[in-house]
């Protein structure tokens, strides 16, 4: 069984500040996704990163793949209340095209 | 356009009873996920229908859960017997099965079983 584990499982900043969260595996992905979830809602994808050490930015966030495909990690700069949610990471592994696996997820409160 | 669209939004039943949930997919997505999303878990993958091409149900927990795709379009997930244990979240998720394989969710429907 292939797992992702992300880091931390909750993080409750103010306005303004910056942040990192983590996923990390000891397996290989083909592909690995960020997705938000907001409450009482289906998760939204933000990103696919596909090639290791690739970075991606979508304005005030920045998502890294590691070089060896087996973590990647989401920076937010200055961040909004708009960005409270639970940030899942998802891998596509090598061996299907088509079964993400999911983390636990980390849960995000912006306070203003 | 029309999202992907789930009902009910929430159900509440009594141990032992059956229930459906129903997914509506974006129209032309030829993929379709179930997932079932605990408290404090992340998304457990269920099931998965890509065309005419037989389900991925590998990832079912057990012989009470089944599911339906008719015509290529909607999906009923059906729980038989419910346990208190099937409590949960269960989401739906349709993609047009491109490269980054993109799932477009529903809002999922929220399960109690007391």
């Amino acid at each position: 069984t292939q797992l992702l584990e992300q880091s931390p499982q909750f993080l409750s900043i103010q306005e303004g500040e910056n942040l990192t969260v983590y996923c990390n595996s000891s397996s290989v992905f083909s592909s690995l996704q960020w997705y938000r979830q907001e409450p009482g809602e289906g998760p939204v994808l933000l990103v696919t990163v596909v090639t290791g050490g690739e970075v991606k930015k979508l304005k005030r966030l920045t998502f890294q793949f590691g070089d060896a495909r087996k973590d990647s990690s989401l920076h937010i700069t200055a961040a909004q209340p708009g960005d409270t949610g639970l940030y899942l990471c998802a891998g596509l592994s090598g061996g299907s095209n088509y079964k993400l696996t999911f983390g636990k997820g980390t849960l995000l409160t912006v306070n203003p | 356009g029309a999202g992907v669209s789930q009902s009910p939004s929430n159900k509440v039943t009594e141990k032992g009873k059956d229930v459906e949930l129903r997914c509506d997919p974006i129209s032309g997505h030829t993929a379709l996920y179930w997932y079932r999303q605990s408290l404090g878990q992340g998304l457990e993958f269920l099931i998965y229908f890509q065309g005419n091409s037989a389900p991925d149900k590998s990832g079912l927990p057990s012989d009470r859960f089944s599911a339906e795709r008719t015509g290529g379009s909607v999906s009923t997930l059906t729980i038989q017997r419910t346990q208190q244990e099937d409590s949960a979240v269960y989401l739906c998720a349709s993609t047009t099965g491109g490269f980054n394989n993109e799932q477009f969710f529903g809002p999922g429907t929220r399960l109690t079983v007391l």
